[in-house]
């Protein structure tokens, strides 16, 4: 059974640092993977999305890794801004189900 | 293009009473997902739809909860009787197609659940 966790659970920085979030997955037979935001009371944001073939992704300040044999993936943010300050979750999609199993994801403070 | 539309928000009730949720997913969007996310938690699937037929109930309490997607668009959750340990955002998410698809999920706002 497909187990993913994040570390750390919760990650305080001032405004302009560099920054990275850490997944790990226990199964290494995925289809795809996907990074979330999820701000207070709202659903979730797909940020970028990563198939099985390939090693990273990157948008605007974001950038996602993946090393599958590793069973880990990173999401890098480049020059944090307090507006980024959200819980960030990662979801893997195996290649026996059709559903993604997330993380408990990281909740992200940029302090002004 | 309008996104994932879920209600209520917000629901209080007390256990042992019955609730029900709606959902309209993105217009022309196949699959229909209904996620449990429990406070501190990421969320955990409890059914996938694919028009309207289910294609994963597996982590579905079926003993208190029931889904369906009449037409294959709209979708509503019940759960009766609710458990104190329902307490829980419940989300909705819909996607082109399925497990094919590179295309990520589109996630509604949820509806906050809280039993007394």
């Amino acid at each position: 059974k497909q187990e993913v966790t994040q570390i750390p659970a919760a990650l305080s920085v001032p405004e302009g640092e560099n920054l990275v979030l850490n997944c790990s997955f226990t199964d290494s037979a995925i289809y795809n993977l996907q990074w979330f935001r999820q701000d207070p009371g709202k659903g979730l944001t797909s940020l970028l999305l990563i198939q099985s073939s390939q090693r990273e992704q990157t948008s605007g300040r974001l950038n996602a890794s993946l090393d599958k044999s590793s069973g880990r993936s990173t999401l890098y943010i480049a020059a944090s801004q307090p507006g980024d300050s959200a819980t960030y979750l990662c979801a893997v999609r195996d290649n026996y189900g059709q559903n993604f199993v997330f993380g408990p994801g990281t909740r992200l403070s940029v302090l002004p | 293009e309008a996104g994932v539309a879920q209600s209520p928000r917000y629901k209080i009730i007390e256990k042992r009473q019955s609730v029900a949720f709606w959902c309209n997913p993105i217009s022309g969007h196949a699959t229909l997902y209904w996620y449990q996310q429990i406070l501190g938690q990421g969320p955990k699937l409890l059914i996938q739809f694919q028009n309207n037929g289910v294609v994963d109930d597996s982590q579905l309490p079926k003993d208190r909860f029931s889904a369906e997607r009449l037409k294959g668009v709209d979708s509503t959750l019940k759960i009766q009787p609710a458990k104190l340990e329902d307490s829980a955002v419940y989300l909705c998410a819909s996607s082109p197609i399925g497990r094919e698809s590179n295309q990520p999920q589109h996630f509604g706002d949820g509806t906050r659940l809280s039993i007394l």
